[in-house]
């Protein structure tokens, strides 16, 4: 079936790092690729997406680019902030957007 | 005020028993969904729902149904409830716009616990 890696279980920074959280998948079809963040407490809330290859999804400074062929959706942010801090997750769906995958989380602790 | 509605926030349940998750959106979207969180497992998708039907099942387990009485409801009842069903359960919903990606917005999550 179809699913989503992402190779950092959790990543320490200081602010102003710069971000990187890689994100690979694999499926079948052609899936549409999404970034959820979750705040502790809380459940994810949607950062953005890219359904094609090529597109660039962003929002709050962070951005993906939809990759075919490498079959990757990294996500990225230039500059992060203590507030950055929660768990990110990458997610696919093949089905118009109804039943998303999830990778295992990242967490992202940023210290001042 | 919230948008999504989900009640209880903490729930324990002994083995066996049967349990009603409740949710509630006030988004105006028509369809719905429930996901599965535990320490072993990441987000696990489990159900759809669009004007009220179902339209993806990915839970093997029949002790799991949900229910939508109303357009803006879709709760989740557990029967047979085993200690593996201990999870934080969420739901959420969008526009059933197929296609074109709907974002999701998703519920505080209910935390169920199995003795």
């Amino acid at each position: 079936g179809d699913s989503v890696t992402q190779t950092e279980g959790q990543v320490a920074l200081s602010e102003e790092d710069f971000l990187t959280i890689h994100c690979n998948y694999s499926a079948s079809g052609y899936p549409a690729l999404f970034w959820y963040v979750q705040y502790p407490g809380e459940g994810p809330q949607f950062l953005f997406r890219a359904s094609r290859d090529k597109e660039k999804g962003s929002s709050r400074g962070f951005e993906a680019t939809y990759n075919k062929e490498a079959t990757s959706f990294h996500l990225q942010k230039a500059s992060v902030q203590e507030s950055d801090s929660a768990v990110y997750y990458c997610a696919l769906s093949d089905r118009g957007g109804r039943a998303l995958i999830f990778g295992t989380g990242t967490t992202v602790s940023v210290s001042p | 005020d919230p948008k999504i509605i989900q009640k209880p926030k903490y729930l324990v349940a002994v083995t066996g028993s049967e349990k009603i998750l409740i949710c509630e959106q006030y988004l105006g979207h028509n369809a719905m969904y429930w996901y599965r969180q535990s320490a072993k497992k990441p987000l696990e998708f489990m159900f759809s729902y669009s004007y009220q039907k179902l339209m993806d099942n990915q839970t093997a387990s029949s002790r799991f149904q949900p229910q939508s009485s109303k357009k803006n409801h879709l709760d989740l009842q557990i029967t047979a409830l085993k200690p593996d069903d201990s999870a934080t359960y969420f739901c959420a919903s969008s526009q059933a716009d197929w296609g074109g990606y709907a974002e999701q917005f998703f519920g505080p999550g209910t935390r169920l616990t199995v003795l």
